[in-house]
């Protein structure tokens, strides 16, 4: 079946521009989660969605960034006002509910702020 | 808190040589764990996962990992490296008891398989 997609695969931005990034969980997954990871460095958690829940906001760097989710699936990323040090590559994951499932990746948006 | 170690940047083995990734994971409770692979310009791939019962879990590629509980462990192992298999991977570790909050993730180690 149709995995985790994410749009765009690139993006390149000017300083101080806003930009957005959409991701298509697996049908059916009602976790959805975004996560950052800069050249060469591990993955940094941004937000996590699960069902009809607040969303748990706790690793957003700045009140730059947010995050929705409409309908229980498709969610955009927001990142206003960007700076050079939100170069990086953006990876959304998702999954079935209950701890024990895994989280599948998609191939991420890599976003470089000139 | 949760947490998981790789201790190692980069692993460098041959070709036809066994190899071992280390993971370290510290959580309250029992521990869910996984291994993630990353191939260059990809998003990451699910290997394997342990959650309970065997404590030597197989998975995809002819990837294995050993769960240990008093070291608090969890290394990934292939009996025989290909050249395929360079590519950065990724532990995993959630609390059982902490629903479908985000898996925590070590910092990577670099595979390196030398023809």
């Amino acid at each position: 079946g149709a995995g985790v997609s994410q749009s765009p695969s690139n993006k390149v931005t000017e300083k101080g521009k806003d930009v957005e990034l959409r991701c298509d969980p697996i049908s059916g997954h009602t976790a959805l989660y975004w996560y950052r990871q800069s050249l060469g460095q591990g993955l940094e958690f941004l937000i996590y969605f699960q069902g009809n829940s607040a969303p748990d906001k706790s690793g957003l760097p700045s009140d730059r960034f947010s995050a929705e989710r409409t309908g229980g699936s498709v969610s955009t990323l927001t990142i206003q006002r960007t700076q050079q040090e939100d170069s990086a590559v953006y990876l959304c994951a998702s999954s079935l509910a209950g701890p024990s499932y895994e989280q599948y990746f998609g191939p991420g948006t890599r976003l470089t702020v000139t | 808190a949760q947490s998981v170690a790789q201790p190692e940047d980069q692993v460098n083995v041959a070709e036809g040589n066994p190899l071992t990734v280390k993971c370290t994971y510290s959580v309250s409770g029992n521990p869910y764990l996984f291994w993630y692979v990353q191939y260059p310009n990809r998003g990451l791939q699910f290997l394997l996962k342990y959650i309970t019962g065997d404590n030597l879990v197989k998975g995809s590629y002819g990837f294995e990992a050993e769960f240990n509980k008093s070291q608090t462990s969890f290394h990934l192992k292939k009996p025989s490296a290909l050249v395929s298999d360079s590519a950065l991977y990724f532990c995993a570790v959630r609390a059982a008891s902490s629903g479908n909050t985000p898996l925590v993730f070590g910092k990577g180690t670099r595979l390196s398989v030398i023809a």
